[in-house]
């Protein structure tokens, strides 16, 4: 059973930085895309970043980009999304996500999110 | 960027009613479309992929249809269970975008 577990979230001042995990457990890590999704309080999904199988490729929302950064550790089975100059509106749950290998990029499993709050 | 608009933003139907869920991308993503159901507290769960291919352990009542710029999603006998919000996401191109959802309450 694929699993994806965030951690790393919590409480941040405005111009802080935080750093999010998520461990993958029950499939080949190494071999699949991963994204990082957010979603605000009681507003839709956003897109955030993306990194290829291997590492070599990764992708950036217009939002957080010069802001984030998207890694990964193929020998922990783990992605990461290094955060900062956070912003109130980078308030949200965020979401590791498997990127699925039949339609282009797709999401076809998700983590259960972990929360970022920024206030001071 | 490529926009995607989701209609309607929500709808009230019954239990065994057909519903369609309508996604317009604002240029053209091929069949590189994807559809997402999210219950409240929950992470989405994919429903359909490339436009009209039901993912694995999805019932069958979940149909998608569409290409180009203009893409369907159809319940055909919405069950208790379906009342969530429904999200398109363009798989073509980055960035991912998806449309603001649609929220299926109960009528």
């Amino acid at each position: 059973e694929v699993q994806l577990v965030e951690s790393g979230g919590g409480l941040v001042q405005p111009g802080g930085s935080l750093r999010l995990s998520c461990a993958a457990s029950g499939f080949t890590f190494s071999t699949y895309a991963m994204h990082w999704v957010r979603q605000a309080p009681g507003k839709g999904l956003e897109y955030v970043s993306a990194i290829s199988y291997n590492g070599d490729s990764t992708d950036y929302a217009n939002s957080v980009k010069g802001r984030f950064t998207i890694s990964r550790d193929n020998s922990k089975n783990t992605l990461y999304l290094q955060m900062g100059s956070l912003r109130a509106e980078d308030m949200a749950v965020y979401y590791c996500a498997r990127r699925g290998d039949r339609g282009h990029y797709y999401v076809d499993n998700w983590g259960q999110g972990t929360l970022v709050t920024v206030s001071s | 960027d490529i926009q995607m608009t989701q209609s309607p933003s929500s709808v009230s139907a019954s239990v065994g009613d057909r519903v369609t869920i309508t996604c317009r991308a604002s240029q053209g993503i091929s069949s590189w479309l994807a559809w997402y159901q999210q219950k409240p507290g929950k992470a989405p769960k994919v429903l359909i992929y490339a436009a009209s291919n039901l993912q694995s352990g999805v019932p069958s009542r979940f149909s998608g249809s569409g290409s180009g710029t203009d893409f369907t999603l159809t319940i055909s006998s919405l069950q208790p269970e379906d009342f969530a919000t429904y999200y398109c996401q363009q798989a073509n191109s980055f960035p991912l975008t998806f449309g603001g959802g649609t929220k299926v309450e109960i009528k």
